[in-house]
């Protein structure tokens, strides 16, 4: 299957810093990409959809000023956690897609605010 | 609202044992049904896509079926190992608006225990 690497795979920040995530699909275009949170024994939740150039569609309680999505190219998007909190402290998961193929998933990424 | 629901939430059986993982969800209108894997801190490995149009798909010793129309799924698994041992979650996909695939929905996952 087509890779999508993300990193980093993890952080640990301070409190009421910001944190940035990339993810890249390697060999595909992303015309796609989607931005999901894991919380301990939880499901993973869609947080924001993004297509290339557009500006992110966020799922209802996700704050659009504290979860920047960038998705300026056809390879990458980023996600910047804005002035992080304990509470915020999760497991990022972004997946991508080429059109409407099925979507691949990149390693995650663990952020831990301290 | 699509929601996912995963039974058992958690099962623990010897090794060599066939096994199945029930998902059930509530819109019969999806794009595509898929299972995956997460170990334990990591990412997810995707085991097997359902298009809306099939009842199965087998992989290996995998075997996945769906029946739209009661928005179920089960997760075949069989002669269990050990290394099998992981979280499996179900995510359905619906159509959006403009006729192409939305964002996934997850189940909170089934967490399988192989002993060996």
């Amino acid at each position: 299957g087509a890779v999508v690497s993300q990193h980093p795979s993890w952080v640990i920040c301070k409190s009421g810093t910001s944190v940035k995530i990339e993810c890249r699909s390697l060999d595909f275009q992303a015309t796609t990409m989607f931005w999901y949170r894991q919380f301990p024994k939880q499901s993973l939740m869609l947080m924001a959809t993004s297509n290339e150039g557009s500006k992110a569609t966020y799922e209802q309680g996700v704050e659009k000023d504290k979860f920047l999505i960038n998705h300026a190219s056809l390879t990458l998007s980023t996600l910047t956690v804005t002035s992080a909190h304990p509470e915020d402290s999760s497991f990022y998961i972004c997946s991508a897609r080429e059109m409407n193929t099925e979507a691949f998933f990149g390693q995650g990424t663990r952020l831990t605010v301290v | 609202k699509q929601e996912v629901t995963q039974i058992p939430a958690a099962l623990s059986v010897p090794e060599g044992e066939n096994l199945v993982l029930n998902c059930s969800f509530t819109d019969s209108a999806i794009y595509n049904l898929q299972w995956f894997r997460q170990d334990p801190g990591k990412g997810l490995t995707s085991l097997l896509l359902i298009q809306s149009s099939q009842r199965e798909q087998t992989s290996g010793r995998l075997n996945a079926s769906l029946d739209k129309s009661s928005g179920r799924s089960t997760l075949y698994i069989a002669a269990s190992q050990p290394g099998d041992s992981a979280t499996y979650l179900c995510a359905v996909i619906l159509p959006n608006s403009g006729g192409g695939a939305d964002g996934l929905t997850f189940g909170k996952g089934t967490h399988l225990i192989i002993q060996p």
